[in-house]
């Protein structure tokens, strides 16, 4: 099990603001990067697959960038919405251990 | 169905019972994977399957843990004597790719409370 942290652990956004938070994870043998968002009530959804260094991914207002080599990820939210309010996990996996290492989640409220 | 289905969605049990909780993965996803969430952490691996077989079981926290996945779709996830300490919200996910390839496919999740 690799040791994935995330930072904050939460944060409330005006509606409106952008934000931005961290994953940080093992460096060596990296293979893979996950983000997931998880609303209250529902399953969580991927949001990107990152594999490469110097990876940058978009979806909507969402997009996240990769540093294998530092070993961290950003996922960056623009122009933040009610409907962005969610626990956003990151998980790492390694070419020796291919399951998912979860971090212990961003919580994200967006203020009206 | 066109997603991950978990059953049952809340169960609240007594200490010392056991307790069921099946999933149903999207149809032809061959990896299946149990975690387990406790509150104010990480999603944590419990074990994958890879079609019918665990591929790895070192999630699973001692021998009152068991899943089976016999004809490589539903799976269950089964816990004998259930202690308080094993409250939590339990996800699977499915996966079209086999080894941690894709991207996961979950559940809603099943949460267990043991009084």
């Amino acid at each position: 099990i690799l040791n994935v942290e995330q930072s904050p652990q939460s944060l409330h956004v005006q509606e409106g603001d952008s934000t931005n938070f961290t994953c940080s994870f093992p460096s060596s043998n990296f293979y893979a990067l996950h983000w997931y968002r998880w609303e209250t009530a529902k399953s969580p959804e991927a949001l990107f697959v990152m594999t490469l260094n110097g990876d940058e991914k978009k979806k909507g207002r969402i997009s996240a960038t990769l540093n294998t080599k530092e070993g961290y990820s950003y996922l960056y939210i623009k122009g933040s919405q009610p409907e962005d309010s969610a626990t956003y996990l990151c998980a790492s996996s390694t070419f020796n251990d291919y399951k998912l290492s979860f971090g212990a989640g961003t919580t994200v409220t967006v203020r009206a | 169905g066109a997603g991950v289905s978990q059953t049952p969605s809340n169960k609240v049990t007594e200490k010392g019972k056991y307790v069921e909780l099946r999933c149903d993965p999207i149809s032809g996803h061959t990896a299946l994977y149990w975690y387990r969430q406790s509150l104010g952490q990480g999603p944590e691996f419990l074990i994958y399957f890879q079609g019918t077989g665990a591929a790895d079981d070192s999630g699973l926290p001692n021998d009152r843990f068991f899943a089976v996945r016999p004809e490589g779709s539903v799976s269950t996830l089964k816990i004998q004597r259930t202690e308080r300490g094993d409250s939590a919200v339990y996800l699977c996910a499915s996966s079209s790719q086999a080894f941690g390839g894709g991207e996961l496919f979950f559940g809603e999740g099943s949460r267990l409370t043991v009084l």
